[in-house]
């Protein structure tokens, strides 16, 4: 089945810890997006990739990095420089960049000890 | 920035009654779009809209897009325990990635 895959589903960490969270999609889709959600404060944009080896910073990617070497693949690394990073971590990807629909992974959540 | 307001963040009703999200924005919009995310959920797509004044139905949800390109409101007609969850609605303008309200988080009351 077509779909959005990230990995693991829970995690914890020890403060000042890396942490990569996978996201990976067989839809073959060019755009992927990395979103954080926090209780009460909707999804907010951290990197977005519209194409293979390029990429955006959204509304908060301090303390936070992403690489795509692959169209399937869009990790994200939560860095120690990242203040509060207890949060559930949403992946997405749509098939162009700026239309249609987004389709969501079901999410990391991180918890930092 | 572009900002996206959506209101009431809470809503608590009765089975049966009515229910309606509204959401704002500060720039014209080229579309807007609509997802649901159902506790310990993610978000899934539920519709697009993308003329002004567009109005479109999912059998008891009813969408619509203001005139003016800036807001947009969800109605659910005679909810179900079914319909809980939280709503969010996304504006896209220009090339910016679309930009999520903080939702409104339904509950419905058996």
């Amino acid at each position: 089945d077509g779909g959005i895959t990230q990995s693991p589903k829970y995690l914890f960490r020890k403060e000042g810890q890396n942490v990569t969270l996978s996201c990976e999609q067989n839809l073959n889709h060019d755009a992927m997006y990395w979103y954080r959600q926090d209780p009460g404060q909707g999804l907010r944009l951290i990197y977005y990739s519209q194409i293979v080896n390029d990429f955006q910073k959204g509304d908060i990617a301090e303390g936070y990095s992403v690489s795509r070497e692959k169209k399937e693949s869009f990790p994200l690394t939560v860095t120690s420089a990242q203040k509060n990073p207890t949060a559930f971590y949403l992946c997405a990807s749509r098939s162009v960049a700026n239309t249609g629909e987004l389709f969501f992974g079901e999410g990391s959540r991180l918890t930092v000890l | 920035g572009q900002q996206v307001m959506q209101i009431p963040q809470y809503q608590h009703v009765q089975e049966g009654e009515d229910f309606t999200t509204y959401c704002n924005s500060s720039t014209t919009l080229s579309n807007i779009q609509w997802y649901k995310q159902r506790p310990g959920g993610h978000p899934v797509f539920l519709i697009q809209l993308v003329k002004s004044g567009e109005v479109k139905k999912q059998k008891r949800l009813t969408f619509q897009f203001g005139e003016a390109k800036k807001n947009s409101s969800l109605h659910i007609t005679a909810t179900q325990t079914t319909d809980v969850g939280t709503y969010f609605c996304a504006g896209l303008s220009g090339n910016t990635p679309l930009v999520f309200g903080k939702g409104t988080r339904l509950s419905v009351i058996a």
